[in-house]
């Protein structure tokens, strides 16, 4: 069975950083495509970041220059590194198996970022 | 640019069905879409993936009463049988590379 555990989130004041982790199981991280996908309060889906099986990433504007996706193939775990958050960077923070579509998702963190 | 659109709200009464719209921007209406649900105070939950030549598939346990369809750029969310956890919000998505895209969602009332 597919699982997908997220932790990590947290309240950050603005400017800090912050990292996401999602464990997996049932599947193994480093061979399928990754995302993480975000819900800021009220509001619709926004997807963040996306890592391919081989490696290559990509970003939402909103996000480039200052969030990292990795992985960990001896933990299984897929990361979000997050660097000079914003007020408008807080939301519910899901990853999600990605085949272009996201079949499973986590539960979500959510990280709140204010002072 | 690769935009989906949905409609914001949408209700109709226990029983009955109901037919959720997502339409791609122009010059993208051959790309495939998933459908995703929402229920209050969850994280999403996939539902199906459809393809433009109608060809889809579903997720684990998603039951027969959640069918898709499609009509040109439009990509359709038909529920029968409405029931009370249907009431949610359902986010159509796609995909290019390098690129997800979610609708901005339908927020479903079950009447």
């Amino acid at each position: 069975e597919v699982q997908l555990v997220e932790s990590g989130g947290g309240l950050v004041q603005p400017g800090g950083s912050l990292r996401l982790s999602c464990a997996a199981s049932g599947f193994t991280v480093s061979s399928k495509y990754m995302s993480w996908v975000r819900q800021a309060p009220g509001k619709g889906l926004e997807w963040v970041s996306l890592i391919y099986s081989g490696g290559h990433t990509y970003y939402a504007d909103s996000v480039k220059d200052r969030f990292t996706i990795s992985r960990d193939y001896s933990k299984n775990t897929l990361f979000l590194q997050m660097n000079s958050l914003r007020a408008e960077d807080t939301a519910v923070y899901y990853c999600a198996r990605d085949d272009g579509y996201f079949d499973h998702w986590g539960q979500g963190t959510l990280v709140t970022v204010s002072s | 640019q690769l935009v989906l659109t949905q409609s914001p709200s949408a209700s109709a009464s226990l029983g009955a069905s109901v037919k959720l719209t997502c339409t791609l921007s122009s010059g993208h209406s051959g790309y495939a879409i998933a459908w995703h649900q929402q229920q209050p105070e969850k994280g999403p939950r996939y539902l199906m993936k459809f393809n433009s030549d109608g060809s889809h598939s579903k997720g684990d346990g998603i039951p027969d009463r959640f069918s898709g369809s499609s009509s040109g750029a439009e990509r359709y969310l038909t529920i029968s049988s409405l029931q009370s956890e249907d009431e949610a919000d359902y986010y159509c998505q796609t995909w290019d590379t390098g690129i997800r895209v979610f609708g901005g969602g339908t927020k479903l009332t079950v009447l």
